[in-house]
């Protein structure tokens, strides 16, 4: 069946480091593909999105392109910020609506 | 996009009793799904509750342990029974747009400890 697979964390970097968290998908289809973010006690809010091939879903400084032939949606950020600690879970959509999703990566960002 | 009101934010209850968690919407969905995230774990989908009909549930998750309802098409709850210490985890409810590309919708959560 359709799975994400992502980097394990924690991922530890300085302020202003580049950000690159991996993410793989298998599916069957031409899934949509998403960043989603969690920050600290909070519920989960779309970072970003692609929906076909070659797509670059970009928000808040993050970027991710949908890679079909590498099958890859891996999610950048060109300098981070305190402020963007939290825990970044990538997901596709499967056929009957639901998403499916990736274990998580936390990141942290130490000043 | 949609706004969910997910209530409530955070409880602590005792083992042997149930707890509801409700959910609404603030436009009509046809599906809703409710998600179970274990400290430090991805999310768990429990159930998709569609208006008019009984829920769907996954593997490892009955009706008479999380039994849902949905009344109507911007209402859900979510019934935690005779909790156990296990059952400490955070509890979302989320509607996803029917079409290609839409993506999930959260409410904030419910983190529920048992004691």
């Amino acid at each position: 069946g359709d799975s994400v697979t992502q980097m394990e964390g924690p991922v530890t970097l300085s302020e202003e480091a580049f950000l690159t968290i991996n993410c793989t998908y298998t599916a069957t289809g031409y899934p949509s593909l998403f960043w989603y973010v969690q920050y600290p006690g909070e519920g989960l809010q779309l970072l970003l999105k692609a929906t076909k091939a070659d797509d670059k879903g970009s928000n808040k400084g993050f970027e991710a392109t949908y890679r079909k032939e590498t099958t890859s949606f891996h999610l950048e950020k060109g300098s981070v910020q305190v402020s963007d600690s939290a825990v970044y879970f990538c997901a596709l959509s499967a056929p009957n609506y639901q998403l499916i999703w990736g274990a998580g990566t936390k990141l942290i960002i130490k000043p | 996009s949609a706004v969910i009101s997910q209530k409530p934010s955070r409880d602590i209850c005792q083992r042997g009793t149930s707890l509801t968690i409700q959910c609404q919407v603030d436009s009509q969905v046809t599906m809703m799904f409710w998600y179970r995230q274990q400290p430090g774990q991805s999310l768990t989908l429990i159930a998709t509750a569609n208006q008019g009909s009984e829920a769907t549930y996954e593997s490892g998750f009955v009706i008479d342990k999380f039994p849902i309802s949905r009344p109507n098409l911007t209402f859900s709850t979510l019934t935690v029974s005779n909790m156990s210490p296990e059952d400490s985890s955070i509890y979302l409810c989320s509607e996803t747009g029917q079409g290609r590309g839409t993506e999930a919708f959260f409410g904030q959560g419910t983190r529920l400890t048992v004691v």
